[in-house]
C-alpha cells in the first residue's frame, strides 16, 4: 500500500506571495492532518480535515488555510508569506478522524526569502 | 508556553547500551501519549504509545514508562542498534472532543557501533 506523498517536496517563494501544498493519504484514509515543523517550535498542529470538513485547528493565524477533497487529498494554502513560514510541513492521514496513530509523510521543504 | 517538553535536544548511546529519552508535559489533562521517530527526510513514524490508565507498555525492545504524579515519560530502547539513530518526538493529547496532538520539540538519537 502506497505511503502518505505530498508535493512539491521543495519549494521557494518570496515574501508575500502565496503557496498550495498538496497531500494524497494512503488509500483508504479520510483523516488528513497538517503539522508545521521548524527548529525552534518543533512540531505544531495547523489543522485537520475529515470529509472534505475541518475538524480541528491549531493556533495559526488565518493566512494559513486547508481544504480536502471528496476523494480525501488535501491541499493548505499559505497566503502573504512571511520568513518565518519556512518550515518543513507534514502531512499525517488516518483511517478515523481524531485518531491517535497518523502516517506521515515525506514533508514539503518551504523556504520563503 | 510548551506543553509537552523534551529537555535533552540530543543523546549519545553505545550499540547494545539502553537508550532513555525523557518527556515532561504540564497539561493535567493529556491522558495519551506517543512517542514517534524520525529519519531524515522523511516523516515521522509512530512507534509505541500509552494511555494514562497505564504507566508501562512494552512492545519488543521499547518500552515507554509513564509516571502521572510527575508528568513525566520515558522512552527506554533496549538494546539500542544503529539503526535507531533519528529524533525522537513525544506527543500528547487531550482526547475528549479534540485529539489534536501535541508535540515536543524532539531528541536527536545516536547510537555508535
Amino acid at each position: 500500500k502506497a505511503g502518505v506523498t505530498q508535493t512539491p517536496r521543495y519549494l521557494i517563494k518570496t515574501r508575500g506571495q502565496q503557496v498550495t501544498l498538496s497531500c494524497s493519504p494512503i488509500s483508504g484514509h479520510r483523516s488528513v492532518s497538517w503539522y508545521q515543523q521548524t527548529p525552534g517550535q518543533g512540531l505544531q498542529f495547523l489543522f485537520e480535515y475529515f470529509s472534505e470538513t475541518q475538524r480541528n485547528k491549531g493556533n495559526f493565524p488565518g493566512r494559513f488555510s486547508g481544504r480536502q477533497f471528496s476523494n480525501s487529498r488535501s491541499e493548505m494554502n499559505v497566503s502573504t508569506l512571511e520568513l518565518g513560514d519556512s518550515a518543513l510541513y507534514l502531512c499525517a492521514s488516518s483511517l478515523r478522524p481524531s485518531s491517535y496513530e497518523q502516517y506521515f509523510g515525506p514533508g514539503t521543504r518551504l523556504t520563503v526569502t | 508556553d510548551q506543553q509537552v517538553k523534551q529537555n535533552s535536544p540530543s543523546l549519545s548511546v553505545q550499540e547494545g547500551r539502553i537508550s532513555i529519552l525523557n518527556c515532561d508535559y504540564t497539561n493535567s489533562m493529556f491522558d495519551y501519549f506517543l512517542w514517534y521517530k524520525k529519519y531524515p527526510a522523511e516523516g515521522p513514524t509512530f512507534l509505541i504509545s500509552i494511555s494514562s490508565i497505564k504507566d508501562k507498555n512494552e512492545d519488543g525492545r521499547f518500552t515507554v514508562f509513564l509516571n502521572k504524579s510527575a508528568k513525566h515519560l520515558s522512552l527506554h530502547i533496549v538494546p539500542s542498534q544503529p539503526g535507531d539513530s533519528a529524533v525522537y518526538f513525544c506527543a500528547a493529547s487531550d482526547g475528549g472532543s479534540n485529539y489534536k496532538l501535541t508535540f515536543g520539540k524532539g531528541t536527536l538519537l545516536t547510537v555508535n557501533p
